[in-house]
């Protein structure tokens, strides 16, 4: 089954400061790349996605990178702020009903 | 105005006890999920429903069953409770399969 590996596990910033996470996934036949972000104690709540036709998708601050050969995604977060301190996961689909999460990346950004 | 409401939001319970965790959305979505959250683990899934019909079970337990009553609801049976069961259930929605999805606020389960 799908594999899905996020890196690093945690991330500690200055406010401003720009971050990368990066993700790699098993699974050639996923084609659908969503992430999530959930604030501590919160929800999940969608942020960002890219289908495997795409190489970048770009919403506000955030970046997503995909490189198909490789089966990685990165995800740029750029000016970081206090609110964007949370856990971010990647999440590739193994099939149209089944989800599997990274281990999440934690990012706090110290003001 | 919540979208999807998970009851209750927490939720005590003994060991061997039966609890059933409720979850209603109103997005009008025609696929739903369920997903367990601990600290010992991350974010696991276990099912996926599509116009009430089970897709995908990620749920090696018979104790855990899953309920629809109705397109827009997805409630989660867990019996024989035990403390490894404590962790936070989330409920999910997603317009249809491989969609992004839109989560609940969780129910907190602790098994004594």
């Amino acid at each position: 089954g799908e594999q899905v590996e996020q890196l690093p596990s945690s991330l500690i910033v200055q406010e401003g400061a720009s971050v990368l996470i990066n993700c790699s996934y098993t699974d050639s036949a996923s084609v659908y790349f969503p992430w999530y972000k959930q604030e501590p104690g919160k929800r999940l709540q969608f942020i960002i996605d890219i289908r495997s036709n795409m190489e970048r998708k770009q919403n506000q601050r955030l970046t997503l990178l995909f490189d198909k050969k490789t089966k990685h995604l990165s995800l740029h977060i750029t000016a970081t702020q206090p609110g964007d301190s949370a856990i971010y996961f990647c999440s590739p689909p193994s099939n149209a009903y089944k989800v599997i999460f990274g281990k999440g990346t934690h990012l706090h950004v110290l003001p | 105005d919540p979208k999807i409401i998970q009851k209750p939001k927490y939720l005590v319970a003994v060991t061997g006890s039966e609890k059933i965790l409720i979850c209603e959305q109103y997005l009008g979505h025609n696929a739903m999920y369920w997903y367990r959250q601990s600290a010992k683990k991350p974010l696991e899934f276990m099912f996926s429903y599509s116009y009430q019909k089970l897709m995908d079970n990620q749920t090696a337990s018979s104790r855990f069953q899953p309920q629809s009553s109705k397109k827009n609801h997805l409630d989660l049976q867990i019996t024989a409770l035990k403390p490894d069961d404590s962790a936070t259930y989330f409920c999910a929605s997603s317009q249809e399969g491989g969609d992004e999805q839109y989560f609940g606020p969780g129910t907190r389960l602790t098994v004594l």
